[in-house]
């Protein structure tokens, strides 16, 4: 399966914007780019995907690199509720080991500070 | 209605007893999860069913069993579990087992075995 790269830990003030980065190198031409977040005594929650063109929700902006080996996750003005472990996840096409898979990595720790 | 409910919120068993985690969602999802979470740890992928036919098993030990009855209701039953079987146990949902269908995920039974 291919890996993402995550800085452990960010921080950032609120009302402020965040870019969380992650490096996906070994991305294949099906792989299917996730972010999901995690709040501290909850279970996981999505946040947004993509596939190759940026795409914003009411949640969050992705911007995905033009090689596609990179991708970053942006909140436009970070609340003290966006504290989070930020999970970036590669889900893979069909005849993969990936497939229906989500394989989280180690996430980024996102600390906002009043 | 995007919820996935789990009971119970905690549970305590020693290495002898039998027990089962519930998971219930009521979306008409045909795709349910479950994950182990240990402390400060990524959530791991366990079992997956699709339209309630086992789909997925990544390797468990036998000493967990998972079942569901029907399309709204995943159960895991546990025995003999082992200390280092403590953990949170998340179950999650999706429309279908795909490529880009949004998980939905339950707050989890924190587990802790004597």
């Amino acid at each position: 399966d291919a890996k993402t790269t995550q800085p452990n830990s960010m921080e950032s003030n609120e009302e402020e914007p965040v870019h969380l980065p992650c490096n996906h190198s070994t991305i294949s031409g099906t792989d299917y780019i996730h972010w999901y977040r995690q709040l501290p005594s909850q279970g996981p929650e999505y946040v947004i995907h993509g596939l190759t063109s940026n795409v914003n929700n009411r949640m969050a902006s992705l911007a995905i690199a033009e090689d596609r080996k990179s991708s970053t996750l942006i909140l436009h003005r970070a609340t003290l509720r966006d504290a989070a472990v930020y999970y970036c996840i590669l889900r893979g096409g069909p005849g993969g080991t990936s497939y229906g898979k989500l394989t989280f990595g180690q996430g980024t720790i996102l600390t906002v500070h009043p | 209605d995007t919820e996935v409910t789990q009971t119970p919120k905690h549970l305590v068993m020693g290495m002898t007893n039998k027990k089962s985690l519930k998971c219930e969602q009521h979306m008409g999802h045909r795709a349910m999860y479950w994950y182990k979470q240990k402390a400060k740890k990524p959530p791991e992928l366990m079992f997956v069913y699709s339209y309630e036919k086992l789909s997925i098993n990544e390797s468990v030990p036998s000493r967990f069993s998972p079942e569901c009855p029907n399309s709204s209701l995943l159960n895991l039953h546990l025995h003999a579990l082992q200390p280092e079987d403590s953990a949170l146990y998340l179950c999650a949902s999706s429309q279908v087992l795909g490529l880009i269908e949004t998980q939905y995920f339950g707050p989890g039974t924190r587990l802790l075995v004597l």
